[in-house]
């Protein structure tokens, strides 16, 4: 099966925009949808981008997804940062039946 | 709105058989979707274990499948998910969750810590 790697960890300061990356080991990035999951602590995770750039109703339009066919990788971006954003925030895609995640990326909002 | 609440033992005996099960309220598991079960052991990363659908149709992470059962109770609104042969290993939270159409989650349970030590 294929692997999707993440970033251990991102930072940055409040108001700014960071980017975190999501790269597939085999299999075409745009053949499959890939998922982001924001994770804070003591909580489940929950979607705030779905099918590579869409985003489930209450999440804000400071989240936004994208996939780059070259890289055969998917990023999250989000800008604005609030110190609420902090938290693990994890890919997911899927092959025919199998689900993978990504490891994961520890946001820190300085 | 979807919920989803994980019930089971919070400790588990190495070699035993780790069980639990996701009550589902606000949708009915027979109106479709596949529902999944994922885990994340204390300080680490998610993994998807499996996905049943209401048939009983079942789809399982091939690094579990031969220690993995999952199954659906339609008249009581649950699935279920069996580990056999556990080991401190198979210590994690477990999460029970929605699969859209084996493409994603949408809706997720609490989770439920399972300790397996004797």
């Amino acid at each position: 099966n294929f692997m999707l790697t993440q970033p251990p960890s991102v930072s940055a300061s409040p108001g700014k925009t960071v980017t975190i990356s999501c790269t597939r080991s085999s299999g075409s990035i745009a053949s499959y949808f890939v998922q982001w999951y924001q994770q804070r602590p003591g909580s489940a995770p929950t979607t705030v981008i779905y099918e590579d750039n869409q985003r489930p109703s209450g999440v804000p339009d400071r989240f936004s997804g994208s996939i780059d066919s070259s890289s055969n990788s998917a990023s999250l971006t989000i800008s604005g940062l609030k110190t609420e954003d902090e938290g693990d925030y994890y890919c997911q895609s899927y092959d025919g039946s199998v689900h993978v995640f990504g490891g994961g990326t520890k946001l820190t909002v300085l | 709105q979807v919920q989803l609440q994980e019930s089971g033992p919070g400790l588990v005996k190495p070699s035993e058989t780790l069980s639990l099960i996701c009550g589902v309220s606000g949708y009915s598991i027979t109106s479709g979707y596949y529902w999944g079960w994922i885990r994340q052991p204390p300080g680490k990363g998610l993994e998807w274990i499996g996905s049943v659908y209401h048939s009983g149709s079942t789809y399982y992470n091939p690094s579990l499948k031969s220690r993995v059962t999952m199954s659906v109770n339609t008249a009581t609104n649950q699935f279920s998910l069996k580990l056999i042969s556990v080991t401190a290993a198979d210590t994690a939270v477990y999460f029970c969750a929605r699969d859209k159409n084996i493409r994603f989650f949408d809706y997720w349970g609490q989770g439920a810590l399972v300790t397996v030590s004797s």
